[in-house]
Order: C-alpha cells, then structure tokens, then sequence
C-alpha cells in the first residue's frame, strides 16, 4: 500500500487563475516526481527532485513549479492556468535508486480542468 | 530512440478467460522492466519489476516474462476478473543516468465482461 497523497483529486478553475497541487509522501523518499497523463497517452515526467532544495525539469517541457523544501513535500504550481494544462497530473516517490528496480508509488493523480 | 510499443491497444475478453499483453522495447542500455496497473482515474500500482537476469516473474494471477535478447515482455493474466479491468503499462529503466530514465508504454487496456 503506497502512502502518497494528492490533493485535489479533481478541480475545475478558470484560465488565469493560480493552482497549486500537493503531493504528500509518509515513506521518507527522497526522489519524488511529477508526470502529466492525458487520455490514452503515456505518461510524460515533468519535474523531479533527488531531495531536499533539489528539483529539475523533466523530459516534458511545463509551464508549472515546483518545490522541495521537506523530505515529504513535494508541490506542483500553475501561476497561470490555460486550457492547455487541463490533465491528470500524477506525483510518485521512490527510494534512491531506480536503476536497480526499486519501486515506484503513484499517488491518485489530480485531475485538472481549466476552462 | 528510446521507445516503449504495447499492443494490443484495447482488449475485451470474458470472465475467467486468460490473456496476454505484449510489450516491446528499444530502450538501451536496459535496467529493468516494471509492469504497473491503472485504474481508470487512479494512480498506476506496480505488479512486476525484472531485471536483466530474470525472465519470469509472477504476483499471484499475474505472470510477466522478460527476453532481454529480443527486448519483449509479456504479461499474462490468468482467469480473468472484473476488477482486472484496467490500463497495464510497460516501463523501461535505462541504465544510463543515476535517475534511471522511465519510457512509459501508452497501455493496454483490458475490459473483462461478465
């Protein structure tokens, strides 16, 4: 059972508004990741951090922030939401080490409207 | 370039049935290969990671292979539930990077039908 969270888990806004997404992990990991998922696609890594003061841009170019100021914490901002960034956003963890096959938890994703 | 092709893109079958997912690769150099399920509107959970070495991995009625020479998984699923209805994803680690770079597949989705 994977103690992540997200919040919210659906939100409709308007365009222009600002949102921030929470991404909450109880299992001490120190890399988390953001990954946005529309419909049917893959997901695309779009921002990730090896700990604490760490985050880097992922492979898919996003309009949004984020930060790392806890272990935990791992939150995902739009200052400027447009259509375009309606999707469903998703925040895993893990433990150190990917390459030798340590597992990745997914939270629930956070489905986001922007009309 | 790295890539990750999951066929069939949709599949119905019937309760109790057996099926297989197929997924090919062109990720180099490999690390491992993860199997995750998604729910509709819910984050993906992890039923399988293999490494290079293994070529068979099983949790419970969920049985994934792995030929590193051809760079194909399957995954087969026996006797067929509801609740196995689902997208299943591949994933490929490459080795190249201390992040171990994710190639995510667009996912099968299964619908089991009473």
């Amino acid at each position: 059972e994977a103690d992540i969270y997200q919040t919210p888990r659906y939100l409709v806004i308007g365009t222009g508004k600002k949102i921030t997404l929470e991404c909450s992990q109880t299992m001490g990991h120190d890399k988390m990741y953001w990954y946005q998922q529309d419909p049917g696609m893959e997901l695309h890594l779009i921002h990730y951090s090896y700990g604490v003061n760490s985050t880097e841009k992922g492979d898919l170019s996003s309009e949004s922030t984020v930060s790392r100021i806890r272990t935990e914490h791992f939150p995902l901002t739009l200052e400027s939401a447009r259509p375009s960034h309606t999707s469903q956003y998703l925040c895993a963890s893990s433990e150190p080490s990917t390459g030798d096959g340590n597992t990745i938890y997914f939270g629930e994703g956070s489905w986001l409207t922007v009309v | 370039k790295n890539q990750v092709e999951q066929s069939p893109q949709s599949l119905i079958i019937l309760e109790g049935k057996n099926c297989t997912l197929q997924c090919n690769y062109t990720v180099s150099p490999f690390s491992n290969l993860r199997w995750y399920k998604q729910d509709t509107g819910r984050g993906p959970v992890s039923l399988t990671i293999m490494t290079f070495s293994e070529n068979t991995k099983s949790n419970g009625r969920y049985t994934a292979t792995l030929d590193a020479d051809t760079k194909q998984s399957s995954l087969h699923i026996t006797a067929s539930q509801l609740s196995d209805s689902a997208s299943y994803i591949c994933v490929v680690s490459d080795r190249g990077s201390t992040l171990g770079r994710l190639y995510f597949g667009r996912g099968t989705q299964l619908t089991v039908w009473p």
